[in-house]
This record gives C-alpha cells, sequence and structure tokens, in this order.
C-alpha cells in the first residue's frame, strides 16, 4: 500500500505531551518526515529521517519510529503549536512520495 | 534560501499552464527539487520531483503523461508544464527543495501559486 494514515485531529493540553501517528506499508522500509502548516503558509520541516532537527525546529519536538508507524511527539505543548501536521514518506516503489492526510493539532 | 513561485491563474478544462520557481540564495543545481500541491481545504500532495541534472523525473499517477517538470540550472530555475488540466488539478502550487543529505525531505517551500480550473 502506498497510503498514510493519520488521526483527522488531536487535541493537548498546554504544556503537555503529545504524540502524532503515522501509519502505512511503506514505513517499515522507509523513514518519515514531519510538517507543520499554519492556516495560509507554506509547511515547514520539522522533523525528518530517525529523529533529526532542522535548525530552529524547538527540541520539544521529537520523531520516532515502529513497524509500520511513525510518531511525532511535542513534549510541553506551546499554543504556537497549533497547526496541521503532515507525515510523508516514499512508497513501496521507493521513487514516489505520498503524504498522509494531515492531522489538526488543538492547544487547550 | 528562497524560493518564488509564479505562473498560476485560471485555465479551461482540458488547458494548458506553465508554473514556474525562481531560485535563489544556495546552488540550485546541487539539490533535487519538487512540485508539491494543496487542494483548496485539503492535505498535501508531492506531485513530482527531478534530479540534480534533471535527467531523473518522477511524477504521481495522477498526473503522469500530462505534466512535464523541468529545471534550466544555467538560470536557477524550475518549470511544471501542465496539459489536459483537470477540475481536480486545482490547488496551490508549491516550489520546494529537497535536503543536501536526504533527497526525499523536503527543507525550503516557495509560497505557492494558484492553479485553478474551471469549464
Amino acid at each position: 500500500s502506498s497510503e498514510l494514515t493519520q488521526d483527522p485531529a488531536v487535541s493537548v493540553a498546554l504544556g503537555q505531551t503529545v504524540r502524532i501517528t503515522c501509519q502505512g506499508d511503506s514505513l517499515r522500509n522507509y523513514y518519515t518526515s514531519w510538517y507543520r502548516q499554519k492556516p495560509g503558509q507554506a509547511p515547514v520541516l520539522v522533523i525528518y529521517g530517525k529523529n533529526n532537527r532542522p535548525s530552529g525546529i524547538p527540541d520539544r519536538f521529537s520523531g520516532s519510529n515502529s513497524g509500520n508507524t511513525a510518531s511525532l511527539t511535542i513534549t510541553g505543548a506551546q499554543a504556537e503549536d497549533e497547526a496541521d501536521y503532515y507525515c510523508n514518506s516514499r512508497d513501496s516503489s521507493g521513487n514516489h512520495l505520498v503524504f498522509g492526510g494531515g492531522t489538526k493539532l488543538t492547544v487547550l | 534560501v528562497q524560493l518564488v513561485d509564479s505562473g498560476g491563474g485560471l485555465v479551461q478544462t482540458g488547458g494548458s499552464l506553465r508554473l514556474a520557481c525562481a531560485a535563489s540564495g544556495f546552488t540550485f543545481s546541487r539539490y533535487r527539487m519538487n512540485w508539491v500541491r494543496q487542494a483548496p481545504g485539503k492535505g498535501l500532495e508531492w506531485v513530482a520531483n527531478i534530479n540534480e541534472d534533471g535527467s531523473e523525473k518522477h511524477y504521481v499517477d495522477s498526473v503522469e503523461g500530462r505534466f512535464t517538470i523541468s529545471r534550466d540550472n544555467a538560470k536557477n530555475s524550475l518549470s511544471l508544464q501542465m496539459s489536459s488540466l483537470r477540475a481536480e488539478d486545482t490547488a496551490v502550487y508549491y516550489c520546494v527543495k529537497s535536503l543536501p543529505s536526504a533527497k526525499y525531505y523536503f527543507d525550503s517551500w516557495g509560497q505557492g501559486t494558484l492553479v485553478t480550473v474551471s469549464s
């Protein structure tokens, strides 16, 4: 399967920890990247590979992988983390890329 | 790094359009480039990518044979030629740069250009 599945919406209390998941068969073979998108803005890379953060991304963002599931964890969520989050990986061919449907994160 | 997308607009079903991306602030010829689109109110969809010298191109199945990605390294520009456009191609199209060490991860995005396909 070339699909990546995400929960449509997740909420977290301010300062608490939240995990956003992404499931797909291809994740058994390939790492994931995660993107944050705020309304009216282009996406921003927050995590890639095994657990790498681009410069400028706070260390409260981390990634992990297990079997067919990749996870993005925000430890101590802040109000500015409220956004849509998308996972991305290669499909089974290895040459095409696919995004998950996105998870809308609400910080309460 | 700066990526400036242009060329979007309103086009009739079955028509053609050419998108452009002007790159600056980095050595363009050293990076794989991509187009990613987002239909209004929907999620992201990878459309196509091209390797550093333009010899390798890949497309999502839904645009294969209709869209052509190309690059001009001398002009630091990326293009997407779109033909036989359909209503479902309506989206904001982003020019996206891949990471240098991990070509399937996207570290810089343009501002996007809106393509509207209507009869």
